[in-house]
């Protein structure tokens, strides 16, 4: 079964990092592409970066708020991808989702979404 | 960055509707648009991507359609498990950007 379980949300002060971890099982995560996407509390969703897969170099993308602050990762020993965040903002509160591309000749699309895991950005 | 206005914001609707929601991209996007529903608490779910192309699993009375500029998320015999969130997204250029949502309600 495939299942993607994130993980690492917590409570961080202004300023601070905090490291979420994408954990996969049921199949290799190192041959797929994917994607963080957020969603703070009471709004919409918001796509944060993309991880392309080891065949494509690992090369990421991110959205346009990031600014530098975030970077995705893998360990591919573990199956997981890991997205660390850094000089967190209160704008960063949200829950935040990993999922798994699958590719078709039309592009890159997700059919797999872990649970989520919360971030609050708090003093 | 590829603007993406929803529209309405909110939609009431009956079981058995026919209901359209609107997607309009500030500039052409081709047919790289996808559209998702979500539920409260939950991930959201792929139905359509590539504008028109159903995800497997997902049922018939969802299609979509449109190209460019405008794009159409429309469900006959709205269902009571329809009743949820809908976003789109576009797929068209770094960074990728989501509409702002169409909640459907009773």
């Amino acid at each position: 079964e495939v299942q993607l379980v994130e993980s690492g949300g917590d409570l961080v002060q202004p300023g601070g990092s905090l490291r979420l971890s994408c954990a996969a099982s049921g199949f290799t995560l190192s041959d797929y592409y994917v994607d963080w996407v957020r969603q703070a509390p009471g709004k919409g969703l918001e796509w944060v970066g993309r991880s392309r897969n080891k065949a494509h170099g690992y090369t990421t993308e991110y959205g346009a708020f990031v600014k530098g602050r975030f970077t995705i990762s893998r360990d591919d020993s573990k199956n997981s991808l890991y997205l660390q965040m850094n000089s967190l903002k209160g704008e960063d509160t949200a829950v935040y989702y990993c999922g798994r591309l699958v590719h078709t000749n039309s592009g890159d699309f997700p059919d797999s979404w872990g649970q989520g895991t919360l971030v609050t950005v708090s003093s | 960055d590829v603007q993406l206005t929803q529209s309405p914001p909110f939609l009431s609707a009956s079981v058995g509707d026919r209901v359209t929601i609107t997607c309009r991209a500030a500039r052409g996007i081709g047919n790289n648009l996808a559209w998702y529903q979500q539920k409260p608490g939950k991930a959201p779910n792929l139905l359509i991507y590539v504008a028109s192309t159903l995800q497997s699993g997902v049922p018939s009375r969802f299609s979509g359609s449109g190209s460019g500029t405008e794009f159409t998320l429309t469900i006959t015999n709205l269902q009571p498990e329809d009743f949820a969130t809908y976003y789109c997204q576009e797929f068209y250029d770094y960074p990728l950007t989501f509409g702002g949502g169409t909640k459907v309600e009773i």
